[in-house]
């Protein structure tokens, strides 16, 4: 079936550094994309959603970007702190569902 | 407002069991979803509920299933458990229909002996 992948498993930055997570995605009919972050132990965390018909959205210190053409979805993550150490999810929804299919996710590491 | 809540948080089942979750949405939430998240599949998507109506199912076999309460609470089953039924369950609500922002909660780790 269609999938969500990333392209990073892994990704470690020093503390006050950007950080991007990139998120490849094959479906076509997908219109809303969503990113969560999951600390160990607990559930995801919404942290910014963007639908189709923009290409850009910011929230507070992180940025997603939306390029439907390669369908390629980032998180930018600005000054990343400790407390960012988490593994980051993309997800993503058809417009007729309510079905989220995730990534694999990326293990970002902040270093002090 | 209180977020998600899973209940129990841990579980330990052997082989043949079955076992029940639940888990009560945000106030106001009426879109319940159910996922399971293992190291090798990642989080795959069990089913969903809405208005005590299974609107959505994941390719899970009939092992799973799920039903969801006029006060919008659900619980999932899973019947004659499995090693490979060993996972964390996480239950997500939303708003609506669940085409809005899922949030989710802590989930319930079930461990199968």
């Amino acid at each position: 079936g269609e999938s969500v992948g990333l392209h990073l498993p892994t990704l470690s930055v020093q503390e006050g550094d950007n950080s991007i997570i990139n998120c490849a995605y094959s479906n076509s009919a997908s219109d809303y994309f969503i990113w969560y972050k999951q600390e160990s132990g607990k559930g995801p965390q919404f942290i910014i959603d963007i639908r189709s018909n923009m290409d850009k959205r910011q929230g507070q210190r992180v940025t997603v970007l939306l390029n439907k053409t390669v369908k390629h979805l980032s998180l930018q993550i600005a000054a990343t702190q400790p407390g960012d150490s988490a593994v980051y999810f993309c997800a993503e929804r058809e417009t007729s569902g309510s079905r989220l299919t995730f990534g694999e996710g990326t293990q970002l590491t902040v270093n002090p | 407002k209180a977020g998600v809540t899973q209940t129990p948080r841990y579980l330990i089942k052997t082989r043949g069991q079955q076992v029940t979750l639940s888990c009560s949405p945000i106030s106001g939430h009426r879109s319940v979803s159910w996922y399971q998240q293992t190291p090798g599949q990642g989080l795959q998507f069990l089913f969903e509920y809405f208005s005590e109506t299974q609107r959505n199912k994941g390719n899970f076999p009939g092992r799973f299933s799920g039903r969801q309460f006029s006060n919008s609470r659900s619980e999932m089953n899973v019947s004659t458990l499995e090693l490979g039924d060993s996972a964390l369950y996480l239950c997500a609500s939303s708003l609506a229909d669940g085409t809005d922002t899922q949030y989710f909660g802590p989930g319930t780790r079930l461990t199968v002996l």
